[in-house]
């Protein structure tokens, strides 16, 4: 089954710890994208991965990293975690030759 | 920025009734694409509609497209309770480059009573 996987679906962490979330697709798509979804805001691009080893800078980069080592994963990296990055997290594939996204079921953190 | 904008922001409506949905956008489009939500969980793609075309259909959905108003409407006819979920539509702009990144609006909570 073609899907988009995250874990963990929910995390409740503290200020400072550093985390992961790990993001993986099987339907061998080149470009991959991290969302952040928070109320009366929408969807927020934060990083995207044309390929591997390429990725780039979204509208709210700022608090976050990632990586694309394979052409699967894109894991989203949260180096100091804030109560501002309390969010409802994406990540988000699809394949250069069409215009679809295929989300993944979420990641709810809660940074206290 | 966001640049979608769902109108309205809630609607409730019966079971078997139509549902109208509306977006507005403000900049060039390649696309503009429905997706819907059901509570806190993964957005699903419905729908795409290209800045060539007027009208699309699939299924119970139709969804119209006037690039000179910036605008979009998604009908869902003869509702039923598991179409209860938000729904979004986000636009692939002409000037994203290589950046697939889909701009969203805020959403339309739809709620179909039984």
């Amino acid at each position: 089954e073609a899907q988009v996987t995250q874990n963990p679906r929910y995390l409740i962490t503290v200020t400072g710890k550093k985390l992961t979330v790990t993001c993986s697709q099987n339907m061998n798509h080149e470009y991959m994208s991290w969302y952040r979804q928070d109320p009366g805001l929408g969807l927020r691009q934060i990083y995207y991965s044309m390929n591997v080893e390429v990725t780039d800078k979204g509208d709210v980069p700022e608090g976050y990293k990632v990586s694309r080592k394979e052409k699967r994963n894109f894991p989203l990296i949260l180096e100091s975690p804030s109560p501002n990055q309390t969010s409802l997290y994406f990540c988000a594939s699809n394949s250069l030759n069409a215009d679809e996204q295929y989300f993944g079921p979420g990641t709810r953190l809660t940074v206290t | 920025s966001q640049q979608g904008e769902e109108d309205p922001q809630a609607l409730s409506i019966q079971e078997g009734e139509n549902a109208t949905m509306n977006c507005s956008y403000k900049t060039s489009i390649n696309n503009l694409q429905w997706y819907r939500q059901n509570s806190g969980r993964g957005l699903v793609h419905l729908i795409l509609i290209r800045s060539n075309e007027r009208e699309k259909h699939s299924g119970r959905l139709r969804v119209t497209l006037d690039t000179s108003k910036k605008s979009s409407s998604l009908l869902i006819t003869a509702s039923r309770a598991a179409d209860t979920a938000s729904y979004f539509c986000a636009t692939h702009a002409n000037n994203a480059g290589n950046n697939r990144k889909l701009i969203w609006g805020l959403g339309t909570s739809l709620a179909v009573n039984p």
